[in-house]
């Protein structure tokens, strides 16, 4: 089965740039989905199709995916992003997710 | 606005049943895949099962094969999870999600684009 793969955490100061990566063979073949939950909260879709954003989704967040990974990027970081990241794509008819990415912003 | 509702989590015994309904309003729900996606307290996400539009084609992950069964009904505009043989590893917060996508571009082009607040399942004896 197919299998992706992402940092358990992520650190970064408010303002700099955090780069959280989704590991997979050939995933630059494949769209890929990235979503971020909060505590308590239901996970929420932040790009789609590697690299487009939802309506009301900041222009901070980007995504890009390429070879065997792909990043989602999160400029000028602030205090209401920290949160669990979970990339996600499809093999065949079923749906795979990463195993989370906490970022916390120190 | 989009909602889905999801109800029907509670406590059950290992071996028993329990369905979850999901309510959808705010948008054609006849028109969209539906699928459920759990996450145990503390874990990652896992996606579990999904319906076609016409509820003709459903999609289930390897570890619910056999005992789970997703349904829809158009008049209600809900979609159902009937869990069968339950075991102490199906215990989660269960998710209702409407999935959008390109037709043209094929089900990797479809994401989950809208979440219910869930509902949670525990089985414990």
């Amino acid at each position: 089965s197919y299998e992706l793969t992402q940092p358990p955490s992520v650190s970064v100061s408010p303002g700099q740039t955090a780069s959280i990566t989704c590991s997979g063979d050939k995933l630059g073949n494949r769209y890929v989905y990235w979503y971020q939950q909060k505590p308590g909260q239901s996970p929420t879709l932040v790009i789609y199709q590697d690299k487009k954003r939802p309506s009301g989704i900041p222009e901070r967040f980007s995504g890009s995916n390429s070879g065997n990974t792909a990043t989602l990027t999160i400029s000028e970081t602030q205090a209401m992003d920290e949160a669990e990241f979970y990339c996600q794509a499809w093999d065949s008819s079923t749906v795979v997710f990463g195993g989370g990415t906490r970022l916390t912003i120190l | 606005e989009v909602q889905l509702v999801e109800s029907g989590g509670g406590l059950v015994q290992p071996g028993g049943s329990l369905r979850l309904s999901c309510e959808a309003s705010g948008f054609t729900f006849s028109s969209y895949w539906m699928g459920w996606v759990r996450q145990a307290p503390g874990k990652g996400l896992e996606w579990v099962a999904d319906i076609k539009q016409d509820g003709r084609e459903q999609h289930y992950a390897d570890s619910v094969k056999g005992r789970f069964a997703i349904s829809r009904d158009i008049a209600t505009d809900s979609v159902f999870l009937q869990m069968n043989s339950l075991r102490t590893d199906d215990t989660a917060f269960y998710f209702c999600a409407r999935e959008s996508g390109v037709p043209s571009l094929g089900r990797g082009s479809y994401s989950f684009d809208s979440w219910g607040h869930g509902t949670l399942v525990t089985v414990s004896s």
